[in-house]
């Protein structure tokens, strides 16, 4: 079946360092992928898609580059801020006819000043 | 142009109670999902509604139901509560769903239910 997995958290660095979030996916057909981030006590907030093979999807400094030969679609910031601790979620939808978003588990990020 | 919105945004029910949770998605929009967020499952797809007709149904019992109104709103309900479902619901809303495949959702900021 079709399925999202993602690195385990949490995940710490330090202001300004690079992030990379790690997400491989499992599924039939072209799925479409997405970012969404949930900040504390909130809902989810799509960040990025990519809905075709090579597409990079890209918003708010963060970008994600929807690979099919590596079943990929790892999220990557060059200089994070402390704003961007949050939940982050890789998640797949199904191209045919489900509107149903199969998530990723989740990566806890905490960014120290 | 306003979100989603749910209410309650919190609420504490007791084992056996029943509850109605409330979606109002973006205007324009006639599809609206509901989605369960636990900390054991993580988020799992419960239902999609659109033009008041259920479209999609996740891997959830009996005791999950929902409807959508004219104006698209969509409620939830879930009957004779388990300490289990203690959870955020998050609605979400597109304009035609799964009818496309290709639309953003845009999600709500939850209900967090807690069931003692």
């Amino acid at each position: 079946g079709n399925s999202v997995t993602q690195m385990e958290g949490p995940v710490t660095l330090s202001e300004e360092a690079f992030l990379t979030i790690n997400c491989t996916y499992t599924a039939t057909g072209y799925p479409s992928l997405f970012w969404y981030v949930q900040y504390p006590g909130e809902g989810l907030q799509l960040l990025l898609k990519a809905t075709k093979a090579d597409d990079k999807g890209s918003n708010k400094g963060f970008e994600a580059t929807y690979r099919k030969e590596t079943t990929s679609f790892h999220l990557e910031k060059g200089s994070v801020q402390v704003s961007d601790s949050a939940v982050y979620f890789c998640a797949l939808r199904k191209d045919s006819s489900a509107s149903k978003i199969i998530f990723g588990s989740g990566t806890r990020l905490s960014i120290r000043p | 142009k306003a979100g989603v919105t749910q209410t309650p945004r919190y609420l504490i029910k007791t084992r056996g109670q029943q509850v109605t949770l409330s979606c109002s998605p973006i205007s324009g929009h006639r599809s609206v999902s509901w989605y369960q967020q636990t900390p054991g499952q993580g988020l799992q797809f419960l239902f999609e509604y659109f033009s008041e007709t259920q479209r999609n149904k996740g891997n959830f019992p009996g005791r999950f139901s929902g409807r959508q109104f004219s104006n698209s709103r969509s409620e939830m309900n879930v009957s004779t509560l388990e300490l289990g479902d203690s959870a955020l619901y998050l609605c979400a809303s597109s304009l035609y769903g799964s009818a496309t495949g290709q639309e953003t959702q845009y999600f709500g900021p939850g209900t967090r239910l807690l069931v003692l």
